[in-house]
């Protein structure tokens, strides 16, 4: 899998918006980007991906740079359950291959009230 | 709760002995995953299942290791011969195989402690 980079820690502060960088210099073409979070003592939960566009969900907008070599996880409006470790994620669509997530260690996102 | 399940949530066992994790896939989805986290890292791929199938396996999945899904619904991870090391959580996750890049969704985990 390719490797993405992001950074240990990030703080925000609560009610404001959150921009997570993604850096993934060696992505394919057919690569899409994931993102994952973690609370604590929880199993991950997905967020959103996307493959070129930006994308949208009820959690989260997925800003994605044109040349694909990073990407963007905003949350609009942060609250202290957004507290979390964010994962970026690269993960190819083989139809039959190993599809598992590759887990970097993330950003530690610390939300002040 | 259609979300997927784990149990046990917390076990607690003594070096040397087996311990057996069971998990229940969200409905009808067709892959099935396992990792494990240790504290200050993000999960690591142990093997996956496709259907009844296991399709690939991990380096970090030792011969003490095993993991079953023996009807293509739910799943079994076996530690046998525990080590202090083998403390971890295990999660399992699971996912429906589809075109548009399949989302992989994540219990709770079981944590295990091997003293």
């Amino acid at each position: 899998d390719a490797k993405t980079t992001q950074p240990n820690s990030m703080e925000s502060n609560e009610e404001e918006p959150v921009h997570l960088p993604c850096n993934h210099s060696t992505i394919s073409g057919t690569d899409y980007i994931h993102w994952y979070r973690q609370l604590p003592s929880q199993g991950p939960e997905y967020v959103i991906h996307g493959l070129t566009s930006n994308v949208n969900n009820r959690m989260a907008s997925l800003a994605i740079a044109e040349d694909r070599k990073s990407s963007t996880l905003i949350l609009h409006r942060a609250t202290l359950r957004d507290a979390a470790v964010y994962y970026c994620i690269l993960r190819g669509y083989s139809g039959g291959g190993a599809d598992g997530l590759t887990f970097g260690k993330g950003t530690h996102l610390i939300i002040q009230p | 709760d259609t979300g997927v399940s784990q149990n046990p949530r917390h076990k607690i066992t003594k070096r040397g002995q087996n311990v057996t994790f069971r998990c229940d896939p969200i409905s009808e989805h067709n892959r099935l995953y396992w990792y494990r986290q240790t504290l200050g890292q993000g999960p690591e791929f142990l093997t996956y299942f496709q259907n009844e199938a296991q399709l690939e396996k991990s380096r970090l999945l030792s011969d003490r290791f095993s993991a079953e899904r023996p009807k293509g619904s739910f799943s079994t991870l076996e530690i046998q011969r525990t080590e202090q090391g083998d403390s971890a959580m295990y999660l399992c996750a699971s996912s429906l195989l589809q075109s548009s890049g399949n989302t992989i969704y994540f219990g709770e985990g079981s944590w295990l402690t091997v003293v």
